[in-house]
């Protein structure tokens, strides 16, 4: 039972370009979550999505942030023109029910680099 | 605002000795309380956990001691081994919607064990 995929482990973009950020959850997993961890910083909460629906999108940028996750396929955090700001280590997390208190599992992250 | 504050930063002790440390919080409403280990590279594992309605947890050499009252949580490492060199991070969560998904993390720390 393989974990949390995330892909690509290490992405660099360049000012003002598209950065797309896949997670495909643990088999049995319907919830995900997505944290950033800015460097020398604490993880912090994005947002959570069930198939097909956003649960709580109360951590994401107004602008240019954008996440789903669909019915078929892994989730997707995208972020459109991105800035220097955006070099982080973005997490995914899934679970089977509802909550971190359930047995959540991490991804290993996709590192993103903005040049 | 930082709602969960984590001390030390880093953290140097001897194979065979006791790593403490130590995270104070804010939010009363917060009702589980986890920790988690990440190794260079890999994402947040989660190591023990606690609610506030017990004032300890163990799981062999790993133990959260928790003060409700003083709003502070501490994770006790037994007999460090050089293994056990990693960041560990604290985090909060209050119920909401029926479940704990919106963790907030301390800034982590780094410890060493020395052989």
């Amino acid at each position: 039972n393989a974990g949390v995929m995330q892909n690509p482990r290490h992405l660099v973009r360049r000012r003002g370009q598209e950065a797309r950020l896949r997670c495909s959850p643990m088999k049995g997993h319907s919830h995900v979550y997505w944290y950033r961890q800015l460097p020398e910083e604490g993880l912090k909460f994005m947002v959570y999505l069930q198939k097909e629906n956003i649960i709580d999108e109360s951590g994401m940028p107004k602008e240019r942030f954008s996440a789903e996750f669909p019915k078929e396929g892994p989730s997707i955090l995208r972020i459109q023109q991105v800035v220097r700001g955006d070099s982080a280590a973005y997490f995914c997390a899934s679970s089977h029910s509802r909550g971190f208190d359930t047995e959540a599992f991490f991804g290993q992250g996709t590192r993103l680099t903005v040049v | 605002q930082q709602q969960v504050k984590q001390s030390p930063q880093s953290l140097i002790v001897q194979k065979g000795g006791i790593s403490i440390i130590n995270c104070a919080y804010e939010n009363t409403a917060f009702d589980y309380f986890p920790w988690y280990q990440q190794f260079p590279g890999k994402g947040p594992a989660l190591l023990i956990a606690i609610r506030p309605d017990v004032s300890e947890k163990k799981e062999g050499r790993f133990t959260i001691s928790f003060n409700k009252s003083a709003k502070q949580f501490s994770l006790h490492i037994m007999d460090s081994q050089p293994g056990d060199s990693a960041t560990y991070f604290c985090a909060a969560s209050r119920n909401s919607g029926g479940s704990n998904y919106k963790l907030t993390f301390g800034k982590g720390t780094l410890l060493t064990v020395n052989p």
